[in-house]
């Protein structure tokens, strides 16, 4: 099971919207809506941001979004915060056997 | 408050064993799995396994499956990953995550780090 593909890094300004892609393949991404994804600040634990492809957590911001088509999913982020530069992953249901596989990780810089 | 904590940074030398701890509290251990991440120095999170605490059902991702054990002793509500002979290439920080599988991975420890040198 090979890591779903992420863009290294997205750039904006803040009160822009980005938006990052994670492409994976028929065997996860495209066979589940069962993408999450998270925010990762250096040294800190990650935090979940989007569950179920596009469900927020409660306390997470609304400008947050999520959403699939075929084997890629995407992370919405609009508004841009000098608060959102992270990292971000994403990371999908691959079935019961092994249960879930991480995306390679986006930087995420406010300009 | 759903919370997990870890057991403290470790230091070993290649070859000695380890086990590090995942402690749950404010739920209801045994009904939610838990799992494991790897992140080596400056890299990615890396998906590492899941245990169902109940029944102990246990499933690895290929690249750690024989290289780690996972295990869960649901009377003290804690989970374990653990190593029989560390090599340098241990060297990472590791957490653990609680998940309503398969909807990902809620509430995080705090991660524990592992340095494995001579």
């Amino acid at each position: 099971q090979s890591a779903l593909t992420q863009p290294a890094s997205v750039s904006g300004s803040p009160g822009q919207s980005i938006t990052i892609s994670c492409t994976g393949t028929s065997s996860d991404v495209g066979s589940y809506n069962l993408v999450s994804w998270y925010q990762q600040h250096p040294g800190k634990a990650p935090k979940l941001m989007i569950y179920e492809g596009s469900k927020r957590p409660s306390g997470v911001s609304n400008r947050f979004s999520g959403s699939k088509s075929g084997n890629t999913a995407s992370l919405t982020i609009s508004g841009l915060q000098a608060e959102d530069e992270a990292n971000y992953y994403c990371c999908s249901y691959a079935g019961s056997r092994i249960f879930y596989v991480f995306g390679t990780g986006t930087k995420v810089t406010v300009l | 408050e759903v919370q997990l904590v870890q057991s403290g940074a470790e230091v070993k030398k290649p070859g000695e064993s380890l086990k590090i701890s995942c402690k749950g509290s404010g739920y209801r251990f045994t009904t939610y799995w838990i799992g494991w991440v790897r992140q080596m120095p400056g890299k990615g999170l890396e998906w590492m396994g899941i245990i169902y605490p109940d029944d102990s059902d246990t499933r690895y991702s290929p690249p750690f499956q024989g290289q780690v054990t996972i295990s869960a002793d649901k009377s003290i509500s804690t989970a374990y990953l653990q190593w029989s002979s560390l090599k340098a290439s241990d060297t990472a920080m590791y957490y653990c995550a609680t998940s309503g599988a398969p909807y990902g991975l809620d509430v995080w420890g705090q991660g524990t780090t592992v340095t494995v040198s001579s």
